[in-house]
């Protein structure tokens, strides 16, 4: 199985600061599949990031995917008050696993 | 537009079996397939299983498939999700979500999400 390691746990920032979240795999991941979710408490999980760099649909520009490898990140360029929330990569290269997810907190 | 509603919550007694609806609208059912997340209280998300809606082929995560079970129903447009001999640790909110194919491939993550059943097995 591929373990998803996400770091770091929980990022204390402000908004209008720039988050860099990051996604480990335990081994290297065929043509970057990798997905990031956000979720908010009480809320669905919704996609952001596909093929660790495609938008989904309605997912705002100052959201980007990138990385190879093992190794792969969510950046949010500048916080908005809607970005607090928890983030899950997801790789489906080799059947599917989620990272531990990262708290992305005020 | 795209919406997949889930069926309401259920509490079940160890041993029971549990199944949870998914009723999808607004785009056509057979392009694309479903995938089946949990997750338990205060944790992460776990995948269960997907089903493509264009061939029915099924995948599972190993450490369930001997008590999993997803199906859909092409007339109604709605995929399950069946769990038997539950136990406490399949306490968790189910989620189904939309699945994408194309080439003829699918696309094991999920771009809509219903709204989430809660699952709770306790005597």
């Amino acid at each position: 199985e591929i373990v998803l390691t996400q770091s770091p746990g929980t990022l204390s920032l402000s908004p209008g600061e720039r988050a860099t979240l990051s996604c480990r795999a335990s081994q290297s991941l065929s043509d970057n599949y990798v997905a990031w979710y956000q979720q908010k408490p009480g809320q669905s999980p919704r996609l952001l990031i596909f093929g660790a760099s495609s938008r989904a649909a309605g997912t705002p520009h100052r959201f980007s995917g990138s990385g190879s490898g093992p190794d792969f990140s969510l950046t949010i360029s500048r916080l908005e008050p809607e970005d607090f929330a928890v983030y899950y990569c997801q790789q489906y290269a080799k059947s599917l696993t989620f990272g531990g997810g990262t708290k992305v907190e005020i | 537009q795209v919406r997949l509603v889930q069926s309401g919550a259920e509490v079940k007694r160890p041993g029971a079996s549990v199944k949870v609806s998914c009723k999808t609208s607004g785009y056509t059912f057979t392009n694309y397939g479903f995938i089946w997340f949990r997750q338990a209280p205060g944790q992460g998300l776990e995948w269960l299983g997907w089903i493509s809606g264009y061939s029915g082929n099924t995948d599972y995560t190993q450490k369930l498939q001997d008590r999993l079970t997803v199906t859909t129903d092409t007339s109604t447009s709605t995929g399950y999700m069946e769990l038997r001999s539950l136990t406490s640790d399949d306490t968790a909110v189910y989620y189904c979500a939309r699945m994408r194919i194309s080439n003829l491939r699918v696309w094991p993550f999920g771009d809509y999400w219903g709204q989430g059943s809660l699952v709770t097995v306790s005597s």
